[in-house]
């Protein structure tokens, strides 16, 4: 089975400051592991990826991850926060289930960042 | 290169009435999600395409839901009758493959009264 878990619901941070946006994942395969934004009344954008090359993924907009196996996570973090920033970011997992071949997309809850002028 | 197109951007209906949402995809993309997005929450599944073929469907209520994709292009997800518990965001995305990140359009606001 595969999930995700966001560890913060809300995460405020001041501009300027770095940000840390926390994820879990659990998964029975290879999981590719992804971070998606998405700004109040507008579509999901790709923010990167994790398809099991580099365990350090970079980016748009500044933003890295890093895949950590014997820990299951896959945080996000920005070295500086801009108030463009301030949207939602959901955590997803994608597996590969050899078996069928099958690959679905499953997100966390979603973390709510706020950046503080 | 367009995005995913989805129509309408917004819908009011009234409870036990009929909806449907379009999406067209990114050209060449094989697969196609229908996802649902309540309020707070993160998207849902309800249908994953490849091609013209639904590969699952687990979570799309049956008695209420229906989806197709027809030509393996444009699909069109129904409701019927809806709910008040019906009312989220639905929102189609789309990948070059199985497993590729997907790509999702703005999505369709639906409000059940």
């Amino acid at each position: 089975a595969q999930s995700v878990t966001q560890l913060d619901s809300h995460v405020s941070v001041s501009e300027g400051t770095p940000v840390l946006l926390r994820c879990n994942y659990s998964s029975s395969y290879s999981p590719s592991l992804f971070w998606y934004v998405q700004h109040p009344n507008k579509g999901l954008q790709l923010l990167l990826k994790y398809t099991s090359a580099a365990t350090m993924v970079k980016g748009i907009n500044g933003f890295e991850a890093e895949f950590k196996k014997s820990e299951t996570s896959f945080h996000l973090t920005k070295p500086s926060a801009h108030m463009s920033d301030a949207a939602e970011y959901f955590c997803v997992v994608s597996d590969s289930l050899k078996r069928t071949g099958a690959n679905n997309l499953f997100f966390g809850t979603g973390t709510r960042l706020t950046v503080i002028p | 290169e367009a995005g995913v197109v989805q129509s309408p951007r917004y819908k009011i209906i009234e409870k036990k009435q009929p909806v449907a949402f379009w999406c067209n995809p990114i050209s060449g993309h094989n697969t196609l999600y229908w996802y649902r997005q309540n309020l707070g929450q993160g998207p849902e599944l309800l249908i994953r395409y490849e091609n013209e073929e639904a590969v699952d469907d687990s979570q799309l209520p049956k008695d209420r839901f229906s989806a197709e994709r027809l030509k393996g292009v444009d699909s069109t997800l129904k409701i019927q009758p809806a709910e008040l518990g019906d009312s989220a965001v639905y929102l189609c995305a789309s990948s070059l493959r199985d497993g590729a990140e997907a790509f999702f359009g703005q999505g369709t606001r639906l409000t059940v009264v």
